[in-house]
């Protein structure tokens, strides 16, 4: 069964400096992989997604996320945070080509954004 | 074209009454599937439904839970006989075929007195 284990439910960084959200995931088939941001009593927007192409993978916002299938990671980066990136987020795995919508969700990290 | 639509945005139930939850999908998207959040959690898969047929409800608990998407109108989610563990916030997502990464709606958030 896939599963995902988010690092960290809560991280505090200072606006301008680097986001890094922390994500790994088992998976007995090749994965798909997202990451959703959700702000506050609002539904979940997606943010990027990997889907075995380039392992390097850009998103809305300025956030990237790299594939390491050697670590099983799938971490969340954003080299300057902004206020306006305080929300929760989400890393997800999909169970394969045909279940793109059946996602299995870690629990979250909420980010806080110090001024 | 409109984003995934739920309503209401805000529902609160006495134990033992009945929740309907309200989903319509994008324009063009046939597959709708349902997730629950529970407080401090994250989302949880419930059902996967397409016009008229449930995929699948592995998710789904195996008492008063049902999940419809009929051929016309709106996706539904009805919990039968509510209890305070059934407060949570439940989201709707829908994507044109069981491939793509689905759009998700804004959840309704059902709280159980």
């Amino acid at each position: 069964a896939q599963s995902v284990t988010q690092l960290g439910s809560h991280v505090s960084v200072s606006e301008g400096a680097l986001v890094l959200l922390r994500c790994n995931y088992s998976s007995s088939v090749p994965p798909y992989l997202f990451w959703y941001v959700q702000y506050p009593n609002q539904g979940l927007q997606l943010l990027l997604k990997y889907t075995s192409a380039a392992t390097l993978v850009k998103g809305i916002n300025g956030f990237e996320a790299e594939f390491k299938k050697s670590e099983t990671s799938f971490h969340l980066t954003k080299p300057s945070a902004h206020m306006s990136d305080a929300a929760e987020y989400f890393c997800a795995v999909s169970e394969g080509d045909n279940q793109g919508g059946k996602l299995i969700f870690g629990q979250g990290t909420e980010l806080s954004v110090k001024p | 074209n409109a984003g995934v639509m739920q309503n209401p945005r805000h529902l609160v139930r006495r134990r033992g009454q009945e929740a309907r939850l309200r989903c319509s999908p994008m324009k063009g998207h046939s597959h709708v599937y349902w997730y629950r959040q529970l407080p401090e959690e994250g989302l949880k898969f419930m059902v996967y439904l397409q016009k008229e047929n449930i995929i699948d409800e592995s998710g789904m608990p195996k008492e008063r839970f049902s999940a419809e998407f009929p051929k016309e109108g709106p996706s539904i989610l009805r919990i039968q006989q509510v209890v305070r563990g059934d407060s949570a916030a439940y989201f709707c997502a829908s994507s044109p075929t069981g491939v793509e990464s689905p759009f998700f709606g804004p959840g309704t958030r059902l709280t159980v007195l």
